[in-house]
């Protein structure tokens, strides 16, 4: 079936402006992954969803991040004012539950700000 | 906090090299191991796990990695590497009882392999 997907691939955007970034995780799976990944690290955890329940979202950066996945598949994470050091490649893993199951990733957004 | 250290950020070798990438995690309590790999232009995917049982665990491509709790590791092998193995490999570890499942990874070992 179909993988975690992620749009838009690339964004480009300046300075101050509101950005948004979709993810559609594989059906049926109820847990959700926002991680943020800079140039030459590894992923960072920014917030989990339990189906529409955002269970964790210790790992925002700051208020200006703000993520919802109202009916518990698609989930959006916005960013708001960004800035550059919000630059990044934004990915997305769902499974199915569990912390012993495997995290399917999706392809990633890159954000650049300029 | 937990955190992952991964202490080659480049590897070079030769096809037909043995492999080995250092995971070391700190977190005194139960733990779920992971590596990842990232070839080049696709997504990150599971090459193996560990929960529970048997430390040594066997993945996918010929990979293999060994739980050591006594020293905090988890570190990746493989006898024989393939130039097909270029890629970036993350080792990840979430806390068992966390009920976030969040995965913790380590800044990830490029290893280029040359035909």
């Amino acid at each position: 079936g179909a993988g975690v997907s992620q749009s838009p691939r690339y964004k480009v955007a300046k300075r101050g402006q509101d950005v948004a970034l979709r993810c559609d995780p594989i059906s049926g799976h109820v847990s959700l992954f926002w991680y943020q990944q800079a140039l030459g690290q590894g992923p960072e955890f920014l917030t989990y969803f339990q189906n529409e329940a955002q269970l964790d979202k210790s790992g925002l950066p700051s208020d200006r991040f703000f993520a919802e996945r109202p009916e518990g598949s698609v989930s959006t994470l916005k960013i708001q004012r960004t800035q550059q050091e919000d630059s990044a490649v934004y990915l997305c893993a769902s499974n199915i539950g569990g912390s012993i199951n495997e995290q399917f990733f999706g392809p990633g957004t890159r954000l650049t700000v300029l | 906090a937990q955190s992952v250290s991964q202490h080659n950020h480049h590897v070079i070798l030769s096809e037909a090299a043995s492999l080995e990438l250092g995971c070391n995690y700190s977190y005194g309590g139960t733990v779920n191991l992971f590596w990842y790999v990232q070839y080049p232009g696709q997504h990150l995917q599971l090459l193996l796990k560990y929960f529970s049982g048997d430390p040594l665990v066997k993945g996918i491509k010929g990979f293999e990695a060994e739980f050591i709790k006594s020293k905090f590791s988890f570190n990746l092998r493989k006898p024989s590497v393939q130039w097909s193995d270029t890629a970036e490999y993350f080792c990840a570890v979430n806390a068992g009882r966390d009920s976030s499942y969040k995965l913790i990874f380590g800044s990830g070992t490029r290893l280029l392999v040359r035909p």
